[in-house]
């Protein structure tokens, strides 16, 4: 079991480019959340998909950032026009349908220069 | 609103000495509360959890108790070890089988031989 896979691991963007962070669930889980991690700080819950479904987008800022979990392939956390304050670590965590036991990526450390 | 308060870091301690980090927390009804620590350059493991009043979770010689009359959830541990530096995470989620976690913003840990 591979465990959750996250990637890239680093990610450099030049503001105004698009930044696409990828995130495929452990095998079985069908539930896929989506965090940041600002430096010094500890993790803010964005997103909750689960397959083709947005369920909870409450931690989502309201412009320039989406998520998708398509039927086929992994969760997509797309950044458009990345600024500098777009800098920081994303995690993703996925779980069971149960919703319990978390696992968490390894995270994509994205850089915008 | 439900959050986690965790003691600042960083914290620098000798090896085998006694580690306490506190947590408190704020929720409405019965939270599940849980400590994950990160490895550097690593996602976030679970460490331990407790889903109700005077629970304790334990793991790798960690300990919290979950206590309700005064809302915290401290992490000890008797004697750490250099392996151990890392950062720690306290967390909430709200009800059982919530989908998002509520983090504290994390303890710098370490250990110096």
């Amino acid at each position: 079991n591979a465990g959750v896979m996250q990637n890239p691991r680093h990610l450099v963007r030049r503001r105004g480019q698009e930044a696409r962070l990828r995130c495929s669930p452990m095998k079985g889980h069908s539930h896929v959340y989506w965090y940041r991690q600002l430096p010094e700080e500890g993790l803010k819950f964005m997103v909750y998909l689960q397959k083709e479904n947005i369920i909870d987008e409450s931690g989502m800022p309201k412009e320039r950032f989406s998520a998708e979990f398509p039927k086929e392939g992994p969760s997509i956390l797309r950044i458009q026009q990345v600024v500098r304050g777009d800098s920081a670590a994303y995690f993703c965590a996925s779980s069971p349908p149960e919703g319990n036991g978390y696992t968490f990526g390894s995270g994509t450390r994205l850089t915008v220069v | 609103g439900d959050s986690v308060t965790q003691m600042e870091g960083p914290v620098t301690l000798s090896e085998e000495a006694f580690l306490t980090i506190n947590c408190t927390y704020t929720a409405t009804g019965y939270p599940s509360l849980f400590w994950y620590v990160q490895y550097p350059g690593e996602g976030l493991q679970l460490l331990l959890k407790a889903t109700k009043a005077d629970d304790k979770g334990s793991n790798k010689g960690f300990e919290a108790t979950y206590r309700k009359e005064t809302t915290s959830f401290h992490l000890e541990k008797g004697s750490v070890q250099v392996s151990d530096s890392a950062v720690y995470f306290c967390a909430l989620s709200a009800r059982t089988g919530a989908n998002n976690l509520f983090f504290g913003t994390g303890t710098r840990l370490t250990v110096i031989p």
